[in-house]
């Protein structure tokens, strides 16, 4: 079974500056990786989505793709107190199973 | 353009008593469906998923139960409640082919068992 293991648990920044996450996974066959945010009981938005080594930008989201070191990270570029929420990754391979890390918790200061 | 409702927002319910979680999709055919749950400070859980109407595949047993009496509409539900029931329950769909793994999900239903 697919483990995804997130870090840190939580993070605080200043508005502007660059926010990064981890995310770490124990199963490096599966083939498709998100990012999630979500806002105090919530539902959950997808914010980027990488299939493939490398990079993916989405607007002021990028996620970095390492399968050979389990690894996917996040960065916020310029994050503004309202992105302040939970972050969650998600890893799956095909439709049955999704896996989910438990969150960092991101509070952005003005 | 597709919308995911879930009902009711939030419940306080007695240890024993039953229970029933909606979900309804609109916008979109024959989509794949899932329940999750998460304790609070927890992890997002995977229960069960739904290919086609009358199929329900359970990933994780927690003395409930799924159906998915419609295409669009999916239920969770439980005879008796326990504590350990307390949490959010979110529903959430995606599609086969195109972009398979992206999950949409409904605002979520809070359950608080007493």
């Amino acid at each position: 079974q697919q483990k995804v293991q997130q870090s840190p648990e939580s993070l605080t920044v200043s508005e502007g500056a660059m926010a990064s996450l981890n995310c770490t996974f124990s199963d490096g066959t599966s083939n498709n990786f998100r990012w999630y945010r979500q806002h105090s009981a919530k539902g959950l938005e997808v914010l980027v989505s990488i299939f493939s080594d490398g990079e993916k930008e989405e607007g002021r989201f990028t996620a970095h793709l390492n399968r050979a070191n389990l690894h996917v990270s996040l960065h916020i570029r310029e994050p503004q107190p309202s992105d302040s929420a939970v972050y969650l990754c998600a890893v799956n391979t095909g439709y049955q199973n999704f896996y989910f890390g438990k969150g960092t918790s991101l509070t952005v200061i003005p | 353009a597709q919308t995911i409702h879930q009902w009711p927002v939030a419940e306080i319910k007695a240890v024993g008593s039953p229970l029933s979680l909606g979900c309804t999709i609109k916008g979109k055919s024959s989509p794949n469906l899932y329940w999750y749950w998460q304790a609070t400070g927890g992890t997002l859980q995977q229960l069960f998923y739904s290919i086609t109407v009358g199929q329900v595949e359970s990933v994780v047993q927690l003395n409930l139960s799924a159906s998915r009496p419609k295409d669009d509409q999916f239920i969770l539900s439980t005879e008796k409640l326990l504590l350990s029931h307390s949490g959010f329950y979110l529903c959430a769909w995606s599609l086969l082919g195109v972009n398979t793994g992206q999950l949409y999900f409904g605002e979520g239903s809070k359950l608080t068992v007493l």
